[in-house]
């Protein structure tokens, strides 16, 4: 049974540019949320998406949006990249009600 | 605003020693506290978790104590391992299980044989 996989695992960006993460959920879970995880710092929550829609936002600016598709996998974009932007972004996933299990990330790195 | 802080940084503890970290949070809604361990390139991995109902849980060499009145909790482990050098984070949440978790910065454990 594959857990929660992600994809790329690395990936260099221009300041300005967009850019797309995607996530597969462990088998049987139907709920994704996104988390960013500065260098040394704890992860913080972006949003939740359940049954296609952003159930929960965390603080984050616009510029950061997603998307969950009907077999439940997700993305997440980011628009008009920042410096500060650079971070190991996480995705996470659950059945409604019950612990949440990460991927292993993707790094973003911008330049 | 951080909602919920652990202590300490970072810990260097003796093989077979009790390795202790500490967290506190302020916000009385929270209703779900977990543990996470992290190794460097790995996403978080649960360890254990508790509910403000119950004031210890332990599952192995780890055990959550979990004080209500005064809005802390902590993880023990046990006769600590070298495999146990990771970096271990706190969370809180309120409502379901998995929404929106609210980390601590993190402490960073050696376990030196």
């Amino acid at each position: 049974d594959a857990g929660v996989t992600q994809s790329p695992t690395h990936l260099i960006k221009t300041r300005g540019q967009q850019v797309t993460l995607r996530c597969s959920p462990k088998s049987g879970h139907d709920t994704v949320s996104w988390y960013q995880q500065a260098l040394g710092q704890g992860p913080q929550f972006i949003f939740q998406y359940y049954e296609e829609e952003e159930r929960q936002r965390g603080n984050f600016p616009d510029r950061f949006s997603g998307h969950q598709f009907p077999n439940y996998s997700s993305e997440l974009n980011v628009n008009a990249l920042l410096l500060g932007d650079s971070a190991l972004y996480l995705c996470a996933s659950s059945l409604t009600g019950a612990e949440a299990f990460f991927g292993q990330g993707t790094r973003l790195t911008v330049v | 605003q951080q909602q919920v802080k652990q202590s300490p940084q970072s810990l260097i503890v003796q093989k077979g020693g009790i390795s202790i970290i500490n967290c506190a949070y302020e916000n009385t809604a929270f209703d779900y506290f977990p543990w996470y361990q992290q190794f460097p390139g790995k996403g978080p991995a649960l360890l254990i978790a508790i509910r403000p109902d119950v004031s210890e849980k332990k599952e192995g060499r780890f055990t959550i104590s979990f004080n209500k009145s005064a809005k802390q909790f902590s993880l023990h482990i046990m006769d600590s391992q070298p495999g146990d050098s990771a970096t271990y984070f706190c969370a809180a949440s309120k409502g379901r299980r998995a929404d929106g978790l609210t980390f601590g910065k993190g402490t960073h454990l050696i376990i030196q044989p």
